[in-house]
This record gives C-alpha cells, sequence and structure tokens, in this order.
C-alpha cells in the first residue's frame, strides 16, 4: 500500500495563480484533512471531510476550496494564490472508528 | 477551549533518555498521540495512549498521561542520532468529530 500520497512535491507559483493539490489515499479511510505548517506556528487544519460527500472548515479556511471527489482524493485549490500561502500543505487520512490520521509526504509551495 | 502546548526545543546526548512534554486544556480529549517529523518528510505516527490510562510502553517509548494535571509526556529510552526531529502532541475529542488539534512541535536534537 502506497498510503497517502500527493502532487505535486514542490510548486512556485505568482500572485494570482491557480492551481489544484491533489492527495489520494488507499486505505480505505473514510475521513481526509487538509493541514498546512508554518515555521513555528505547528499544523493548522485548512479543510476536512469526514466522510465521502462532506467537507467542513477547519481553522484557517479563506483562499481554499476543497473537492472530495471520491472516497479516495480530495483536493485541495487555491484559486488566487498569494504570498502568504507560502507553506508546506500535508493532507492526512483517519479511518471512521478511530482518530489517528496517516499523513503523505506534504507539497511545498511558494508564491512570489 | 482547544490549545496544546509544547516546549520549543530539547537538547539530548546520544544514549541518555529524552523526556518531551505536553500540556492540553480540553478534558473530555479521548485520545492523545505522539508524532515524528523528520526533515522534510510528513507526520509519523508514533504512539497513542487512550485518555482512560496512565502510561503505555513501547519499546524505547514511555507515554504517561497525567489527567488531573492535563499533561502529557514522551520518554525515549537510549536515544539515538536517529531520534533528531520535531516531535508533536495531538489530542482528539468526540465533541469535535475526533479531528486532531497538534501542538506546536518540539525540536529534539541528540549530540554525539
Amino acid at each position: 500500500n502506497a498510503g497517502v500520497t500527493q502532487t505535486p512535491k514542490f510548486q512556485v507559483l505568482k500572485t494570482g495563480q491557480s492551481m489544484t493539490l491533489q492527495c489520494a489515499q488507499d486505505m480505505n479511510h473514510n475521513s481526509m484533512y487538509w493541514y498546512r505548517q508554518d515555521p513555528g506556528m505547528g499544523l493548522r487544519l485548512i479543510y476536512y471531510s469526514a466522510s465521502e460527500g462532506t467537507t467542513d472548515k477547519g481553522e484557517v479556511p479563506n483562499g481554499y476550496n476543497v473537492s472530495r471527489l471520491n472516497k479516495r482524493e480530495f483536493s485541495l485549490r487555491l484559486e488566487s494564490a498569494a504570498p502568504s500561502q507560502t507553506s508546506v500543505y500535508f493532507c492526512a487520512s483517519s479511518p471512521i472508528t478511530r482518530a489517528e490520521q496517516y499523513f503523505g509526504p506534504g507539497t511545498r509551495l511558494t508564491v512570489t | 477551549g482547544e490549545d496544546v502546548e509544547q516546549s520549543l526545543f530539547l537538547s539530548v546526548r546520544e544514549g541518555d533518555s529524552s523526556v518531551i512534554n505536553c500540556t492540553y486544556t480540553d478534558s473530555s480529549s479521548t485520545y492523545l498521540y505522539w508524532y515524528k517529523q523528520e526533515p522534510g518528510a510528513g507526520l509519523q505516527l508514533l504512539t497513542y495512549i487512550f485518555s482512560n490510562m496512565d502510561m503505555k510502553q513501547d519499546q524505547r517509548l514511555t507515554v504517561l498521561l497525567n489527567k488531573k494535571d492535563k499533561h502529557l509526556s514522551l520518554r525515549i529510552a537510549d536515544t539515538q542520532t536517529g531520534d533528531s526531529a520535531i516531535y508533536f502532541c495531538a489530542e482528539a475529542f468526540k465533541a469535535a468529530g475526533n479531528k486532531l488539534t497538534f501542538g506546536g512541535g518540539t525540536r529534539v536534537l541528540v549530540k554525539p
């Protein structure tokens, strides 16, 4: 099993450009999450999907949209990138019966 | 409220024990987790403890939970250079749909 995979690994955008970060899991997990990690601020939840067909805002949702395409895939979209969105983005998934989350390797995004 | 706090940095000599501390504020938490993040990688689940337990041992790792003081600790015995990483504690509670709240992370540096 690959676990949680994310693409791309690295991305550089100019201010105002858009892009979609992809995430997929092969563990048959119900819940999926998007976090951003900034120096000195730990992990902050952007959006999550408790189950297929549902999405909810986390702590820092402004400037982002998400799509739970199916049970395996959960994408994060930046419609108009801003330098403040320079960060490392992690996707995670968890089974319905337990709370522990399994993380992807991350996407390092720089917005200039 | 939801707030998880950790000290920022810990330096330890190879072969000594490391103790990483975490305090949390939500007494209704159900599970508490420890994650490890190596440079350039995602978060790796190390161990967890149910909120009705006081202690859990897993090879070199010992987790202690003091519910009265809302204090969680992770002890790493015989610390190795490969243990150098950032360690995050996280709590989950049913009222929030088992979402995780992470501490800011403790950077552990193991010196030879």
